[in-house]
C-alpha cells in the first residue's frame, strides 16, 4: 500500500520567502508528526496532530512556523519569512495510534535550502 | 531535557564484517525504543520497536537488544553487506507523549 508522501521533495527559497510543505499520511492513520533534521543532527520534533487537533506544538522554533491538518488527513507545514537557519530536511510521519507502542512511518522528507 | 546519544558517529567496515552500535537513553519514564535505517534520499525505514527490558529482536542479519534499567540498546549487523550502508537512528519515547526523541545517528559504510 501507499506510504507517507511529501511534496515538494526539494525546495529552494530566498530568505524572506514563505514556503508550504505538504504531507500525505498513510490512509486511516490518526496521528501525524512533523520533525526537522538539521545537518549533522538527528530529527527533532516540531509538532503533532491527532486527527485535526494539534496536540503539541512545543517544538516549533518560532512563530514563523505554522502547521495545520484541517480535515484530519493531509497536513501542511508553513514557514513564513524563511531564514537561513530554517535550512533542513523536514520529515513527516504518521501513526495508526492503536493505544500501544505503534510504529511511526516516515515520508522521504522535504529538503529546504534557504539562500 | 531528555537526551538520546548514539555511538559511534560513523563506522567504516569491510563486507562480511560484523558490527554493532550503541544507543543510550533516559532510564526513567521509558515506554519504547525505536530503531530506524535511513538511506540517502529515501524514507527512514522502521526496523524495531522495543518495549520490554531484556528484549531481543531480529530481522534477517540485524538484531537489537534492550536494557531499560541502565538505559541502553545495541544494534548488531552480522556479515555486513554494501546494501547495509545507511544511517541508523534510535529514538526514545516516554510514557506521557507520542513524540520521539532521536539520537544523532550512526552512519555506516560497508565497502565491498
Amino acid at each position: 500500500g501507499a506510504g507517507v508522501s511529501q511534496s515538494p521533495r526539494y525546495k529552494v527559497a530566498k530568505r524572506g520567502q514563505d514556503v508550504a510543505l505538504r504531507c500525505d499520511p498513510i490512509s486511516g492513520h490518526v496521528s501525524l508528526f512533523w520533525y526537522q533534521q538539521a545537518l549533522g543532527q538527528g530529527p527533532e520534533f516540531l509538532t503533532y496532530f491527532q486527527n485535526e487537533a494539534q496536540l503539541d506544538k512545543s517544538g516549533l522554533p518560532s512563530d514563523r512556523f505554522f502547521a495545520e491538518r484541517p480535515e484530519g488527513s493531509v497536513s501542511t507545514l508553513k514557514i513564513q519569512r524563511t531564514q537561513q537557519e530554517d535550512s533542513a530536511v523536514y520529515l513527516c510521519a504518521s501513526m495508526a495510534n492503536t493505544g500501544g507502542p505503534d510504529e511511526q512511518y516516515f515520508g522521504p522528507g522535504t529538503r529546504l535550502t534557504v539562500t | 531535557i531528555l537526551n538520546v546519544e548514539q555511538s559511534p558517529q560513523s563506522l567504516h567496515v569491510q563486507e562480511g564484517d560484523s558490527t554493532n552500535f550503541t544507543c543510550s537513553f533516559p532510564s526513567s519514564n521509558f515506554y519504547a525504543l525505536h530503531w530506524y535505517r535511513w538511506e540517502t534520499a529515501k524514507s527512514p525505514e522502521a526496523l524495531f520497536v522495543m518495549t520490554l527490558n531484556g528484549d531481543e529482536k531480529k530481522k534477517g542479519r540485524i538484531s537489537a537488544t534492550l536494557n531499560t534499567k541502565e538505559g541502553y540498546s545495541y544494534l548488531y549487523i552480522k556479515g555486513s553487506q554494501p546494501e547495509d550502508s545507511a544511517t541508523y537512528l534510535c529514538a526514545f519515547r516516554s510514557y506521557n507523549t507520542d513524540k520521539l526523541i532521536f539520537g544523532t545517528g550512526t552512519r555506516l559504510q560497508v565497502f565491498p
